[in-house]
C-alpha cells in the first residue's frame, strides 16, 4: 500500500517570502500522479498543483512550483512572494494511475502542513 | 450549476441512530469517494465507488455503509453512530481519466 509522509506539522513564512513543504512518499509502482491541495479554515479542498510521474518536468502555477524527484520518492511545494491568503493546511497526495487496479483512482493523502503566513 | 454537493453541512445526533449524509455531482463522474478528516489523520478514505452498483471498501469502513444505485448519487450511511465517528465528511468525485478529483464542501458531523 502507498504512503505519503508529510513531516512538518506546522511551517511559518514572513509575506513576500518564499517557503518549501516537504512530501515523501513510497509506492512500487512506477506510474501515479502527485498532487498537493490546500484547505484554508473553510475546510474546502482546493487543489494546487499536480505532478504526473512520468513527467521529468517539475509543474508549476503561478507562484506554486514542486521538486519532483522521483528517485528519492520526494515531492516538495514551493510557494513564492507569499501572501496572507496562503496561510492554510497543505495536504500532499498519491494517486495510482495504474488502471483497473485495486488503487485505481483513490487518492492517498498525508498528514497535513499548517502554514502561518506573517504580515 | 456543475459541481458536487453534500448535505446536510452540520449534523449533530446521538450515540446508535442511524444518519445518512449526501453526495451529488451533476459531472456524471463515474468514481464517487468517502473521506473523514480528523485531527493529525489528514483524510482517509472510507468507501469509494468505480461506477454505478460497483463500491468497495477503503481505509476505514467499519461502521459505514454505501450505495451507489445512480451515477450521480453516492450516500454514506452511519446506521449506529458512536461518538468516533464524529468528523468532518468529504465527498469526492473522478472521471475514468481521473486526472483531478474534486471534493465537495464537507459534511460537519457531531454524535452526541
Amino acid at each position: 500500500a502507498q504512503t505519503v509522509t508529510q513531516s512538518q506539522p506546522e511551517m511559518s513564512v514572513q509575506e513576500a517570502e518564499t517557503v518549501t513543504l516537504s512530501c515523501t512518499y513510497d509506492t512500487s509502482e512506477s506510474d501515479y500522479y502527485l498532487f498537493w491541495y490546500k484547505q484554508p479554515p473553510s475546510r474546502q479542498m482546493i487543489l494546487v498543483i499536480r505532478q504526473e510521474a512520468y513527467k521529468q518536468q517539475n509543474a508549476t502555477e503561478n507562484r506554486f512550483s514542486v521538486n519532483f524527484q522521483k528517485a528519492a520518492k520526494s515531492f516538495s511545494l514551493k510557494i513564492s512572494d507569499s501572501q496572507l491568503g496562503d496561510a492554510a493546511m497543505y495536504f500532499c497526495a498519491y494517486r495510482s494511475a495504474l488502471a483497473g487496479g485495486t488503487s485505481y483512482g483513490k487518492l492517498t493523502f498525508g498528514q497535513g502542513t499548517i502554514l502561518t503566513v506573517h504580515p | 450549476d456543475a459541481g458536487i454537493t453534500q448535505s446536510p453541512r452540520y449534523k449533530i445526533t446521538e450515540t446508535g441512530r442511524q444518519v445518512t449524509l449526501m453526495c451529488h455531482q451533476t459531472w456524471s463522474h463515474s468514481y464517487m469517494f468517502w473521506y473523514r478528516q480528523d485531527l493529525g489523520h489528514g483524510l482517509r478514505l472510507i468507501y469509494y465507488s468505480a461506477a454505478a452498483d460497483i463500491t468497495d471498501k477503503g481505509e476505514v469502513p467499519d461502521g459505514y455503509v454505501v450505495s451507489r444505485s445512480k451515477t450521480e448519487n453516492f450516500p454514506l450511511t452511519l446506521e449506529s453512530a458512536t461518538r468516533s465517528q464524529t468528523s468532518v465528511y468529504f465527498c469526492a468525485s473522478s472521471d475514468p481519466a481521473g486526472n483531478t478529483i474534486y471534493f465537495g464542501e464537507g459534511s460537519w458531523l457531531t454524535v452526541v
